[in-house]
């Protein structure tokens, strides 16, 4: 158990609606990450926030966004879904995330799967 | 930009064989190199990662890794593959920059055959 967590575990929903994916980040970690694993694209980041501030821009969506709350939990909207959003979305989190703590490790959570009909 | 290399989609191995998972990266700059594990229906694990120093990181669960510099290589090895073994394995790279993140290779699908 890498501290963690998501919800929900799994989604089910239909093209052109909305959803919000959440996480909470281990205790002490200021740095969320957002990545999305597809068949076809890979592991691919989305975006980081530290504590409280967009950090890194990846090859997230007009279509998403995401923001990170006064108590560090993070949610990642998705909307105007599309069949090829349907993929394991992760969230991370490390203890700093700026430039000297690029090295720090990122801990996963266990995922949100995303089911697009 | 950077970018990582997985050679090879599938491995397949048995029980007690040496496993080696192929990485090659590009980096324009000094690369941060990691090897992650995912299980099936679980998120992803830090098995090693190199930063600075010392070229051959050892990881948990027995696995190592060597950073070869002139050949932008950071293979994943075992000496003696184990059942538990079986996972996909990702190998990541972070060269710094404003765009901070990490780049993941496709992964590698690690089966162990008793």
């Amino acid at each position: 158990d890498s501290g963690v967590t998501q919800t929900p575990k799994h989604l089910i929903t239909a093209t052109g609606q909305r959803v919000t994916l959440r996480c909470s980040p281990r205790s002490g970690d200021l740095s969320v990450y957002w990545y999305q694993q597809s068949l076809d694209q890979g592991l691919q980041f989305l975006i980081q926030y530290y504590n409280g501030e967009e950090r890194a821009k990846g090859n997230i969506l007009e279509r998403f966004s995401a923001q990170q709350f006064p108590d560090l939990h993070s949610e990642l909207n998705l909307s105007s879904l599309e069949l090829g959003d349907s993929a394991l979305y992760f969230c991370a989190s490390s203890v700093s995330g700026t430039r000297v703590g690029v090295t720090d490790t990122q801990y996963f959570g266990p995922g949100t799967r995303l089911t697009v009909l | 930009a950077q970018s990582v290399t997985q050679l090879g989609s599938h491995v397949s191995v048995s029980e007690g064989a040496l496993v080696l998972l192929r990485c090659n990266y590009s980096s324009s700059v000094p690369p941060y190199l990691f090897w992650y594990v995912q299980y099936p229906n679980q998120g992803l694990q830090l098995l090693l990662k190199y930063t600075t120093g010392a070229t051959l990181v050892k990881g948990i669960n027995g696995f190592e890794a060597e950073f070869k510099k002139s050949e932008t290589s950071f293979h994943l090895t075992k000496p003696s593959a184990h059942m538990s073994d079986a996972a996909e394995y990702f190998c990541a790279v972070f060269s710094g920059g404003s765009n901070y993140k990490l780049t993941f290779g496709k992964g590698t699908l690690l089966t162990v055959n008793p």
